[in-house]
């Protein structure tokens, strides 16, 4: 079974500029939650999606958004990037309320 | 709030048994689980515990929850190079489906 899918790897950015990362989750799962990991703050939850709607949602401003595909992928979108955006985000999926199994994440570096 | 504790750093001896420690704050954690990240990648599920249980032996991993001191280790036995790594300690909590982490523990394998 494959695991979970992020794209791309690696990102460059400028800042101002908007940036959509990608997650496929395991086949079957319905759940997809990201995270954000920095040096600084570690790993902080940005927002969980559950069959295309939005269950739960961390403490990030607005300009970070999501959405859930009929086929469980999600995406994850990030607009006028700043400096502090620069990050690993890690993409998680489940099955609804169980173990979260990640992909090996998209490092953003936003110059 | 909700807070995941651990130490940042442990250093063992090549064949050593390593121990990881733990504490939480909310004791509605449903699961409490054990990720391994290796540098530049994402992060891998090694074990998980239900909150109803004390003990659970997975191979050369043990994971030991004290719910009373709300505690969690993880044991390693025969510690090898190969589990170089940071080691993060998560709980997920009721029906709030993201996962609260602890900051790491950057497990040092000494020859």
């Amino acid at each position: 079974k494959a695991g979970v899918t992020q794209t791309p790897r690696y990102l460059i950015k400028t800042r101002g500029q908007q940036v959509t990362l990608s997650c496929s989750p395991i086949s079957g799962h319905r759940s997809v939650s990201w995270y954000q990991q920095t040096p600084g703050q570690g790993l902080q939850f940005l927002f969980e999606y559950f069959s295309e709607t939005q269950r739960n949602k961390g403490n990030f401003p607005g300009r970070f958004s999501g959405r859930q595909f009929s086929n469980s992928r999600s995406e994850m979108n990030v607009s006028t990037l700043e400096l502090g955006d620069s990050a690993l985000y890690l993409c998680a999926s489940s099955r609804g309320e169980d173990i979260q199994y990640f992909g090996a994440g998209t490092r953003l570096s936003v110059l | 709030g909700e807070d995941v504790e651990q130490s940042l750093f442990l250093s063992v001896r090549e064949g050593d048994s390593s121990v990881i420690n733990c504490t939480y704050t909310d004791s509605s954690s449903t699961y409490l689980y054990w990720y391994k990240q290796e540098p530049g990648a994402g992060l891998q599920l090694l074990t998980y515990i239900f909150s109803n249980m004390d003990m659970k032996q997975d191979q050369r991993l043990t994971v030991l929850l004290n719910k009373k001191d709300k505690h969690l280790s993880l044991r390693i036995a025969d510690t090898q190079t190969g589990d170089s790594a940071i080691y993060f300690c998560a709980e997920s909590i009721g029906s709030n489906y993201q996962l609260i982490w602890g900051a790491g523990t950057k497990l040092i394998i000494k020859p």
